[in-house]
């Protein structure tokens, strides 16, 4: 079945440094893939998306492309900030259902 | 201001005795769905709805039962709850009936203890 499986945290980084958390997927079909941000005591928020081979997600300097012949989803960021610290969900839908990744939980020391 | 409210937010019950999660939007969407959130399980669907009246299974529905009478509305119904259920739920609704394509907006969430 379709499925996410994300880099296993937690992520500890200071200030300014370069991100990565990797993510594959497997799915039947052309899946749309999505990451999500979700800070402390809240619910999920989107931060990219791409629905197609080749597309680059980016929002708030984070940035993702849809890597088919990988089947992958890094997301990627220059320059992290303290504010950044959440938890990073990547996700995918074929259609009506989701399936997310584990999470990974990243924290950005100054 | 466009939402996802869920209430409550917290409960602790016990095991066997009936309840429901009530979950609201006021952005006329179409596209709604329930989701639990467990350590280490990352979230998992437990039902969608597409719409008015149409509602369908997700990965982990054993155990819930959901309606949709209204499009504002989807409520979780726990009938007979038990320990493997306590978890974090979250509600989401999306702005069509194909959401695969785009953004869900999630409720603040409900921590549910069943002892």
């Amino acid at each position: 079945g379709d499925s996410v499986t994300q880099m296993e945290g937690p992520v500890t980084l200071s200030e300014e440094a370069f991100l990565t958390i990797n993510c594959t997927y497997t799915a039947t079909g052309y899946p749309s893939l999505f990451w999500y941000v979700q800070y402390p005591g809240e619910g999920l928020q989107l931060l990219l998306k791409a629905t197609k081979a080749d597309d680059k997600g980016s929002n708030k300097g984070f940035e993702a492309t849809y890597r088919k012949e990988t089947t992958s989803f890094h997301l990627e960021k220059g320059s992290v900030q303290v504010s950044d610290s959440a938890v990073y969900f990547c996700a995918l839908s074929t259609g009506n259902q989701f399936y997310f990744g584990t999470g990974t939980s990243l924290t950005v020391i100054p | 201001e466009a939402q996802v409210t869920q209430n409550p937010r917290y409960l602790i019950t016990v095991t066997g005795k009936k309840l429901t999660v009530t979950c609201s939007q006021n952005m006329n969407h179409e596209y709604m769905s329930w989701y639990r959130q467990d350590p280490g399980l990352g979230l998992r669907q437990i039902y969608y709805s597409m719409n008015v009246e149409v509602t369908d299974k997700g990965d982990v529905p054993e155990g819930y039962k959901v309606s949709r009478k209204e499009k504002r509305n989807f409520p979780l119904i726990l009938e007979s709850p038990s320990p493997n259920q306590t978890s974090l739920y979250f509600c989401a609704s999306s702005p069509a009936e194909l959401a695969g394509y785009n953004e869900q907006f999630f409720g603040p969430g409900t921590r549910l203890t069943v002892l």
